[in-house]
């Protein structure tokens, strides 16, 4: 069974850096046959709007950034604790948002069929 | 960037009805489509991927259909827990792109 949790602060300063952990189970992304094309992403949901994605992290440790946000991102994997870490710098009170970490199935479409609860993180001073 | 436009941004159902929802992509992303539903305070759930394949355990009342730029979410017979929001999400290419939403409502 798939499972996938967040966690992080839930109250950061204005350019403040965030880092979020997603430490899940049910998966490996350690790089062999069976995790061929397998990843995590970050998506975030700022209150009452739309879905952004913001990252991915593929079993053979490629990136994928969101375009818009890359130069603040930095993703990376601990595949001996089974987490996945997001790092976002000068953080903004536009970025007030709930942080999801998804299971991406692969090799395939890049879907994400399984989520973590979400952890909503605030910015403000 | 893809964008994706969905329609209409809320609607209101009762039960048993047969409710439809609209996805359009700015471009071509032949079937690389995923619908998700959400409820409030909880993670978006995968409903169907590739436009059209639902997922193991989700109710044949769902379906997904279109290719191209439009594509279509269907419920059936619409349920009392249906009633919540519905994403869609190219995954033709990245950057990954989302809809708006469409919150069905009583």
């Amino acid at each position: 069974q798939i499972t996938l949790k967040e966690s992080g602060p839930t109250l950061v300063k204005p350019t403040q850096t965030l880092t979020l952990t997603c430490t899940f189970s049910g998966f490996s992304l350690r790089a062999s046959l069976s995790t061929v094309g397998v990843g995590v992403g970050w998506i975030r949901q700022p209150p009452g709007k739309a879905l952004e994605w913001l990252a991915l992290i593929y079993w053979d440790d490629d990136k994928v950034y969101s375009p818009s946000l890359k130069s603040r991102l930095i993703i990376t994997k601990d595949t001996s604790k089974n987490q996945v870490v997001l790092t976002m710098t000068n953080m903004d009170p536009v970025d007030t948002a709930t942080y999801y970490c998804a299971h991406l199935r692969g090799p395939g479409p890049l879907d994400f069929d399984y989520w973590g609860q979400g952890t909503l993180v605030t910015v403000s001073s | 960037d893809i964008q994706m436009t969905q329609s209409p941004s809320s609607l209101s159902a009762s039960v048993g009805d047969r409710v439809t929802i609209t996805c359009r992509a700015s471009q071509s992303i032949s079937n690389y489509l995923n619908w998700y539903q959400q409820k409030p305070g909880t993670a978006p759930k995968l409903l169907i991927s590739s436009a059209s394949s639902l997922q193991s355990g989700v109710p044949s009342r769902f379906s997904g259909s279109g290719s191209g730029t439009d594509f279509t979410l269907t419920i059936s017979n619409l349920q009392p827990e249906d009633f919540a929001t519905y994403h869609c999400q190219q995954s033709y290419a990245t950057p990954l792109t989302f809809g708006q939403g469409t919150k069905v409502e009583i």
